[in-house]
């Protein structure tokens, strides 16, 4: 079954502090991984598609990488307006769904 | 795109009584797709449909829950005599067919169960 593990749980950076998140995880022929961003009350909001290893993407302060086991999430010089809940999902095999990793609880502090 | 639109936003109900959710996707989005989210959890997967069609259900949809797509447009998401376990957010998302394309998410609706 596949599965997707996100870490840390919850992170507090200061305003400009360059930080990763982390996605694991284990799946029987990845097609797709996302990032998505999630604001309280709000429903995730997509950020980045990576389909092979190596590939990389870019958005703002935000850069996605991409391995065979993990993806992480680079967040560069970050601001307050970057707190949110990060969440990473695969897809895989011939099924359409999305599986979620329990998301990254980002605070920047001003 | 004027973005998948979900309806009622907050739901309060008491167990054991029946509830209905409309989701309307993104136009010329054919494929839809239910999840549910509980607080500090990523979103599970529930069903999807591409056009009218459904065409995958998680086993965590037991038979309370039915999910309708008529025409191909918008959606409903039934829970049928709710108890307390049903409290969450439901997810409505919508994507284009063909190959990894991006799922769009509403807002969801909160579901209460008193």
């Amino acid at each position: 079954e596949d599965q997707v593990t996100q870490s840390p749980e919850a992170l507090r950076l200061q305003e400009g502090e360059s930080s990763s998140l982390n996605c694991s995880y284990t799946v029987s022929g990845l097609r797709g991984l996302f990032w998505y961003r999630q604001d309280p009350g709000k429903g995730p909001e997509f950020l980045f598609t990576l389909y092979s290893a190596g590939e990389e993407k870019e958005k703002e302060r935000l850069k996605a990488t991409l391995t065979k086991k993990e993806s992480f999430l680079h967040i560069t010089a970050p601001k307050p307006e970057d707190s949110a809940t990060y969440l990473c999902a695969v897809h895989s095999g011939g099924a359409q769904k999305l599986v979620f990793g329990q998301g990254t609880r980002l605070t920047i502090n001003p | 795109d004027t973005g998948v639109s979900q309806d009622p936003r907050h739901k309060i109900t008491k167990r054991g009584q029946n509830v209905t959710f409309r989701c309307d996707p993104i136009s010329e989005h054919n494929r839809l797709y239910w999840y549910r989210q509980t607080l500090g959890q990523g979103p599970e997967f529930l069903t999807y449909f591409q056009n009218e069609a459904q065409l995958e259900k998680s086993r965590l949809l037991s038979d309370r829950f039915s999910a309708e797509r008529p025409k191909g447009s918008f959606s409903t998401l039934e829970i049928q005599r709710t108890e307390q376990g049903d409290s969450a957010m439901y997810l409505c998302a919508s994507s284009r067919q063909g190959g990894n394309q991006p799922q769009h998410f509403g807002d969801g609706t909160r579901l209460s169960i008193l």
